[in-house]
């Protein structure tokens, strides 16, 4: 069973460069979203998504970009890499389906480094 | 706008009980939840409890919530060294997704 599979585990960019943060699910979940965690600030909610061709800001969004186009992918693109986005990021999934408590079921997380 | 806090750090001697308090905002969430984070893994659901309940009981949790002060407790009965970790709070939106976490709470467990 994958359930929510990111890549990469880790990452070390430079200031400026731009990347995408994998991420899949394979438990047909309508929603899917973006989190990243410091130290003391807990999760902080970047984007979501309740399904294919549907995105909305979280917490955090600045400096991120979604898309998703299948059921499947979320990817999370940081266009320009600044310091302050040094984080561990978490990909989670839920469903909405009658018998669902809501559960979001988590990737392992990505590590990211901007120097 | 949702906010949940809660305090960062916990530490109890092996076999005694630990309390993790956790307060939030929105008294119209649906469901509250604790998660647990082991280090270097992501987050997995503890236990989860109903707005319409006010207590669950699963084997040593014990999940307690008083709606009127918007307050969530949970409390492990004698907590053993593999209980260390970080423990979330966290609520859903009534009606949507999307789910708002604690900062956590990082259990030191002492043997």
């Amino acid at each position: 069973n994958a359930g929510v599979t990111q890549t990469p585990k880790f990452q070390v960019l430079k200031t400026g460069q731009s990347m995408t943060l994998q991420c899949a699910q394979d438990m047909n979940h309508e929603y899917m979203s973006w989190y990243r965690q410091d130290p003391g600030m807990g999760l902080r909610l970047i984007h979501y998504s309740v399904g294919a061709g549907i995105t909305d800001q979280g917490e955090v969004p600045n400096g991120y970009n979604v898309s998703r186009s299948t059921t499947e992918d979320f990817p999370l693109r940081l266009l320009s890499a600044a310091p302050s986005q040094t984080s561990v990021y978490f990909c989670a999934s839920s469903s909405e389906r009658a018998r669902d408590t809501g559960e979001l079921f988590f990737g392992e997380g990505s590590r990211l480094t901007v120097l | 706008g949702e906010d949940v806090e809660q305090s960062l750090f916990l530490s109890v001697r092996e076999g005694d009980s630990s309390v993790i308090n956790c307060t939030y905002t929105d008294s119209s969430s649906t469901y509250l939840y604790w998660y647990k984070q082991e280090p270097g893994a992501g987050l997995q659901l503890l236990t989860y409890i109903f707005s319409n309940m006010d207590m669950k009981q699963d084997q040593r949790l014990t999940v307690l919530l008083n709606k009127k002060d918007k307050h969530l407790s949970l409390r492990i009965a004698d907590t053993q060294t593999g209980d260390s970790a970080i423990y979330f709070c966290a609520e859903r939106e009534t009606g949507g997704f999307k789910t708002i976490f604690g900062a956590g709470t990082r259990l030191f467990v002492k043997a």
